[in-house]
Formats: C-alpha cells, sequence, structure tokens
C-alpha cells in the first residue's frame, strides 16, 4: 500500500464550486505539505502543518484553505473554484525525528481541472 | 530575493552521461534536493546535500557549492527509464522545512 494517498485522483468542477482534496498518510510524519505544480513554475507551497495544531500559510494560500484532521489527513478545500486553480496538486509529509535531513515524500497527485 | 535556475530541456544518448545543473540565490541556505518527476506522477527523492562536494549514490551522483550557489545531478549509465523531470529544490534556514523548487529539467533518453 501507497505510503501517502491522495484523494480523488482526479477532478473536474465548476466555476464557483467547493471541493475538497484529501490526503491520507500511513508514514507516521508529524509534517505535512499541500503544493501545487502548473508547467513551467514547479512546485509551489500552499499551506503546510508541523502538527495538527499548527497550520501556516504558503506562498500562494489565497483561495484555499486546511483542514488537520488528525496526525495522519490533511484536507485542502478550494472555497469558490477558478479556472487560474487549474493544476496537479501533491500532498506531502516528512518528518521530524531528530533526523536533519527531513526529505518530504509526495503523494500521486491530484489533476483537478476547473471549468 | 529567491531564485532557482536549471535548464529546460535536455537531451541525452542512453548509455551516456548527463550533467543537469542547477543555481540558486536564497536567503541563506539549509540545504539542497533533488527529486525525479516521471511525466503525471509523484516527485521521487534522489539526493541531498547540505555540505560542500559530492554525494554518490549508485549511478546517480550529486554536487554542492555553497559559496558558488550551484549544485548538479549527474547521471551515469544513462538508460531510457531516466527520461523524466528532474527537480532542484533548496531549504532556506527558517526552520519549517519549506522547499523553493525549480522548475525542473525535463530529460529525454534516445537510444
Amino acid at each position: 500500500d501507497a505510503d501517502v494517498t491522495q484523494t480523488p485522483r482526479n477532478r473536474i468542477t465548476k466555476t464557483g464550486k467547493r471541493i475538497m482534496l484529501e490526503c491520507s498518510q500511513t508514514k507516521g510524519h508529524d509534517r505535512m505539505y499541500w503544493y501545487r505544480q502548473d508547467p513551467g513554475l514547479g512546485l509551489r507551497l500552499i499551506y503546510y502543518s508541523f502538527d495538527v495544531k499548527d497550520i501556516n500559510k504558503g506562498e500562494i494560500s489565497d483561495g484555499y484553505s486546511v483542514s488537520r484532521q488528525a496526525q495522519a489527513k490533511f484536507s485542502l478545500s478550494l472555497e469558490s473554484a477558478i479556472p487560474n486553480q487549474t493544476a496537479l496538486y501533491f500532498c506531502a509529509t516528512s518528518d521530524t525525528g531528530g533526523a536533519y535531513q527531513e526529505t518530504q515524500y509526495f503523494g500521486p497527485g491530484t489533476r483537478l481541472l476547473v471549468l | 530575493g529567491q531564485n532557482i535556475d536549471q535548464p529546460t530541456e535536455m537531451t541525452a544518448t542512453e548509455g551516456a552521461i548527463v550533467q543537469i545543473n542547477c543555481t540558486y540565490q536564497t536567503s541563506g541556505f539549509n540545504g539542497l534536493f533533488w527529486y525525479q518527476q516521471h511525466a503525471g506522477e509523484a516527485p521521487t527523492f534522489l539526493s541531498y546535500n547540505v555540505l560542500d562536494g559530492l554525494e554518490e549514490k549508485g549511478r546517480f551522483s550529486s554536487f554542492l557549492s555553497r559559496s558558488k550557489g550551484y549544485s548538479y545531478l549527474l547521471l551515469k549509465e544513462l538508460q531510457m527509464k531516466d527520461s523524466a523531470s528532474y527537480l532542484c529544490a533548496v531549504r532556506p534556514p527558517n526552520g519549517y522545512n519549506k522547499l523553493i523548487f525549480g522548475a525542473g529539467t525535463r530529460l529525454a533518453v534516445h537510444p
């Protein structure tokens, strides 16, 4: 089984709709992240969470919100979707554990199309 | 400001060696990562450098020069499956493990 899972894998929605993307992990990591990827722009951080009570905005948080329901679950919501939110969305996790490297491990991605 | 530069595309021949460069200008430095990403798939971790020098891991090696703001990923004995994008990411020293990613280099390996 995959360590980091995302649902749905693909989603088509209409402008103005509210949608939620979900991320679950079985790695036991404390830290979780949401990124979006656009062609030619690389991965950009939307939100990150270092534990259930810690939520932080990334570089492009406008139009998005998140919820950390448990250590293993981190959801991303688009309150009112707009076409320029069409992108590939990735969830990632990392372990504090005293390991200074703190590699981030990515889920399989959710491809979102906003019409 | 924060800026990471990588070539957009590269091509190479199966069995050859290719070097993918990454230059960065960031407000501080606390490590550099290389990821591999096949089209439509998740990025997967390749290597990590925090001190100057070369880190070797099988066919892949990564080099870092902090004074020059420069890293490269070296791929040896190229295989067709190495056709992918290679992402360079820098971690600033703000204690939050946030990564700044370059746009990635798309490598095409030809027979």
